[in-house]
């Protein structure tokens, strides 16, 4: 079968860092993306990782393991506006993409 | 560029009624993607389509929903007869071809509640 763990909510303050944590169990693996969605609004592309090691855009970065099947999501000098839920999702090697159940990050000021 | 339009961005039925929701997607996307999301949960995958063919609709309830893109544009999903487990907002979503499905495009959504 296939699954996508991540935490269901984490709390950080306004300026800090937070890291959001994937880890994944799927039958072929291309790679790894991230969404953010704020309420009511769509899920919108962040990064992709297909290959190990650590992506950065601007005060986002993601990072994947595939030998660890791992993945996560740092998010630098937070702001409020990031108060979202942030989904890690998987493509397949059927350009299938499953997503996780979402992580909701609420920031504290 | 325009972005992925749908509509109605809200419906409310009875149970047992029908309903169709509309998607557009960007142009030149060949790959069209319908998800249902019930809150709190990520997006599920019901149909994805690569031009006017079906790629994966494993996760289709084929009983009571359909699908179509004709022409390789704009897509319909129908649902008939509605249940209220079907309360979800009901997400397209575009790409350039599948292989880059790692990277899609999300209209805003229709949110169904059915009563």
């Amino acid at each position: 079968g296939q699954s996508l763990e991540q935490p269901s909510e984490v709390t950080a303050v306004e300026g800090a860092i937070v890291q959001i944590n994937c880890t994944y169990q799927t039958s072929g693996f291309y790679g790894l993306s991230w969404y953010q969605q704020h309420d009511g609004g769509a899920p919108t592309f962040l990064s992709y990782n297909a290959l190990d090691g650590l992506e950065e855009t601007g005060r986002f970065s993601s990072f994947l393991s595939r030998s660890d099947s791992y993945g996560y999501l740092l998010l630098q000098e937070l702001q409020m506006k990031d108060s979202a839920s942030y989904f890690c999702a998987v493509r397949d090697n059927r350009d299938k993409i499953i997503f996780g159940k979402g992580t909701r990050l609420h920031i504290l000021p | 560029e325009a972005g992925v339009a749908q509509s109605p961005r809200y419906k409310i039925i009875e149970k047992r009624q029908s309903v169709a929701f509309w998607c557009n997607p960007i142009s030149g996307h060949a790959t069209l993607y319908w998800y249902q999301q019930i809150l709190g949960q990520g997006p599920k995958l019901l149909i994805q389509f690569q031009n006017n063919g079906v790629v994966d609709d494993s996760q289709l309830p084929k009983d009571r929903f359909s699908a179509e893109r004709l022409k390789g544009v704009d897509s319909t999903l129908k649902i008939q007869p509605a249940k209220l487990e079907d309360s979800a907002v009901y997400l397209c979503a575009s790409s350039l071809a599948g292989r880059y499905s790692y990277e899609q495009y999300f209209g805003p959504g229709t949110r169904l509640t059915v009563t």
